[in-house]
């Protein structure tokens, strides 16, 4: 059965602060991964990865992908408290043309 | 303005009524999907569309029903048959052939 598992699922950091979230898939016919930020209401789109080892930067977040070991990590340097939301990650498997997502992380930035 | 309208924002609705969500989106985009969300949880599967008059069951379509006559249109119905059906509602549309997938505002959904 194909399977996404993000970790840590909740996180608490302070302003300035630099977090690592992880996303780790088990999918058969993985075509790319994405990531998106969910504030309160709809998710929204933040990566997309296809490729092993190209980071892809925007701003403060980075975020890489590697297809050897199954996993991408989303990086965040100098957390604001705006940070705050629910990151999800999801894989689009070729094939079915559908997404799995992850249950999220959770993170909160204190000010 | 383009973009993935979803309506209503909020319903309530009681206990063995059917009830239909809506969907629209203007960006031409070929693809369309239904998630399902319950607190604390990612988003769950429940019927994407791939083209107009074509569609296929995701993971949790028990309960739930789809059309889709029109490419810009795509409303779910949940039946009474769903047990829990409780949730936040969201659509999605995703161009070709590109994986981005772009979501609307959300339904929540509340049956007394």
């Amino acid at each position: 059965e194909d399977k996404v598992v993000q970790s840590p699922l909740s996180l608490v950091v302070h302003e300035g602060d630099t977090v690592t979230l992880n996303c780790s898939y088990e999918v058969t016919n993985f075509r790319s991964l994405l990531w998106y930020k969910q504030e309160k209401k709809a998710p929204t789109f933040l990566f997309m990865l296809t490729s092993s080892g190209i980071e892809k930067k925007s701003g403060r977040l980075s975020s890489i992908l590697d297809k050897k070991e199954l996993f991408s990590i989303l990086n965040i340097t100098a957390t604001q408290t705006g940070d705050s939301a629910v990151y999800l990650c999801a894989v689009f498997t070729s094939g079915t043309y559908k997404y799995i997502f992850g249950t999220g992380t959770r993170l909160k930035v204190l000010a | 303005d383009g973009g993935i309208t979803q309506s209503p924002k909020y319903l309530f609705r009681k206990e063995g009524q059917n009830v239909t969500l809506s969907c629209e989106q203007n960006l031409n985009h070929d693809a369309m999907y239904w998630y399902r969300q319950d607190p604390g949880q990612g988003l769950r599967l429940i019927y994407y569309s791939q083209i107009v008059n074509d569609f296929q069951k995701g993971d949790i379509a028990e309960g739930y029903s789809v059309s889709r006559e029109k490419k810009e249109s795509f409303p779910l119905t949940v039946t009474s048959a769903q047990k829990n059906p409780t949730a936040f509602y969201l659509c999605a549309s995703k161009p070709s052939p590109v994986d981005t997938q772009y979501f609307g505002p959300g339904t929540r959904l509340t049956v007394l």
